[in-house]
């Protein structure tokens, strides 16, 4: 079966960094996303990866391991408002995405 | 970035009646469109695989006769909920992915009570 593994929740104080891991085992990859999701609000699309190595942008960065079946998002200088849940979704050999449940981030002053 | 436009937000209907929910991809042209659901802490549950000019490709459990899904364009996609119950009230979030398959973006979501 295919399965996408991420923690269910995280604690992380203000202006710290944050790791958050997700790993995967689906029928083929064509590619990772991380989202972010505001209780109440549709996703929003944060990054995507294809190829192995580490992307950044601004404040997230998100890494990429094909032959682990492994990713992270790394967030820095945490504000209140990344409070959030982070959701994995790995696009599969049909180019459907299997999502994971999210991992809900909560930041403390 | 790319903008899926999904309509209505909300929605409130009576029990037995149906209700029509809209995505539209503004500015990109999208052969692939998701309808998902999601229930309150829950992750995001995948109902259906909406592919332009033919039937829709539901996910085990899914009534295809009480969501219909009609993908007419490149840009448009809808859901019906028909004959809506109380147990049908949910978030449903629409995303349309680009031709080359590379980045999916997301409606606004719409929030169904079926009172």
């Amino acid at each position: 079966g295919q399965n996408i593994d991420q923690p269910t929740e995280m604690t992380a104080t203000e202006g710290a960094i944050v790791q958050i891991n997700c790993t995967y085992q689906t029928s083929g990859f064509n590619g990772l996303f991380w989202y972010q999701q505001h209780a109440g609000e549709a996703p929003t699309f944060l990054s995507y990866n294809v190829l192995d190595g580490l992307e950044e942008k601004g404040r997230f960065s998100s890494f990429l391991s094909r032959s682990k079946g492994y990713s992270y998002l790394l967030l820095k200088e945490l504000q209140m408002k990344d409070s959030a849940s982070y959701l994995c979704a790995v696009v599969d050999s049909n180019y459907q995405l299997i999502w994971g449940a999210g991992t809900k981030l909560i930041i403390k002053p | 970035g790319a903008v899926v436009s999904q309509h209505p937000s909300r929605v409130i209907c009576k029990s037995g009646t149906s209700v029509k929910i809209e995505c539209r991809s503004l500015d990109f042209q999208a052969t692939t469109m998701f309808w998902y659901r999601q229930f309150p802490k829950k992750s995001l549950m995948l109902m259906a695989t909406s592919n332009e000019g033919s039937k829709a490709t539901y996910e085990q459990g899914v009534e295809k006769d009480k969501f219909l899904i009609n993908h007419a364009s490149l840009t448009l996609s809808t859901l019906t909920v028909t004959s809506a119950h109380p147990e049908d009230s949910s978030f449903y979030i629409c995303s349309a992915q680009t031709l080359q398959g590379t980045e999916a973006f997301f409606g606004q979501g719409t929030r169904l009570t079926v009172v």
